[in-house]
């Protein structure tokens, strides 16, 4: 099975910071990585489709990158909403899973 | 309104069974595969399992295969995921989820609000 592994688990950062989350997966799954914002007691909310693509009605801050086995997600200007939890997901194969979760809290 | 709203969840005794519920709403569910995703108290999500738009194909995580069954009524717009055998590591809020498709890839656009299941003694 195709594991996924986030960096760091855990970040501080400020309002108006560039903050970038990692996602690397075990083997190769192309540009099939999903990234989701979770806050607490809320269920996901997609931000970036095929590594890349930002869903409608997400901030332009947010910005994904990566192929293959090296993903990133990036937030160009931390605003206060932004603190929450992040999640990579790999639609590639089965079973699916998601990374760790990173979780951004205010500095 | 689109909308998922699941329900079910409860307190269960370890060996125990639960059946959860997913009800869907706003949206053609028969064109839609759905999917059980859960997160235990404090951790990450995990995929659970997935069914097909008739019902024929169904995929599990390897830790629920033989325990859990992913199962749909078309008719009453629906998804379920019966939990048989359940224990301690089965206790999380269980989320299902539309995957939608946007040429070549898939996500979770909708979700429903989760339940929570809890097995204790």
């Amino acid at each position: 099975d195709i594991q996924m592994t986030q960096a760091p688990s855990s970040l501080s950062a400020s309002v108006g910071d560039r903050v970038t989350i990692t996602c690397r997966a075990s083997q190769s799954i192309s540009t099939d990585l999903n990234w989701y914002q979770q806050k607490v007691g809320k269920a996901p909310k997609l931000l970036i489709f095929g590594a890349s693509s930002l869903q409608s009605g997400v901030p332009s801050r947010f910005s994904g990158s990566g192929s293959g086995t090296e993903f990133t997600l990036t937030i160009s200007s931390l605003q206060p909403e932004d603190f929450a939890t992040y999640y990579c997901h790999q639609s590639y194969t089965t079973p699916y899973p998601f990374g760790q979760g990173t979780k951004l809290e205010i500095k | 309104e689109v909308q998922l709203v699941a329900s079910g969840g409860g307190l269960v005794q370890p060996g125990g069974s639960l059946r959860l519920s997913c009800a869907a709403s706003g949206f053609t569910f028969s064109h839609y595969w759905m999917h059980w995703v859960r997160q235990a108290p404090g951790k990450g999500l995990e995929w659970v399992a997935n069914i097909n738009p008739d019902g024929s194909q169904r995929k599990y995580v390897d830790s629920v295969k033989g325990r859990f069954t992913i199962s749909r009524d078309n008719d009453k717009n629906s998804v379920y995921l019966q939990m048989d055998s359940l224990g301690v590591e089965d206790t999380a809020v269980y989320f299902c989820a539309r995957p939608s498709v946007a040429g070549i890839y898939w996500y979770y656009d909708l979700w429903g609000r989760g339940t929570l299941v809890t097995v204790s003694s």
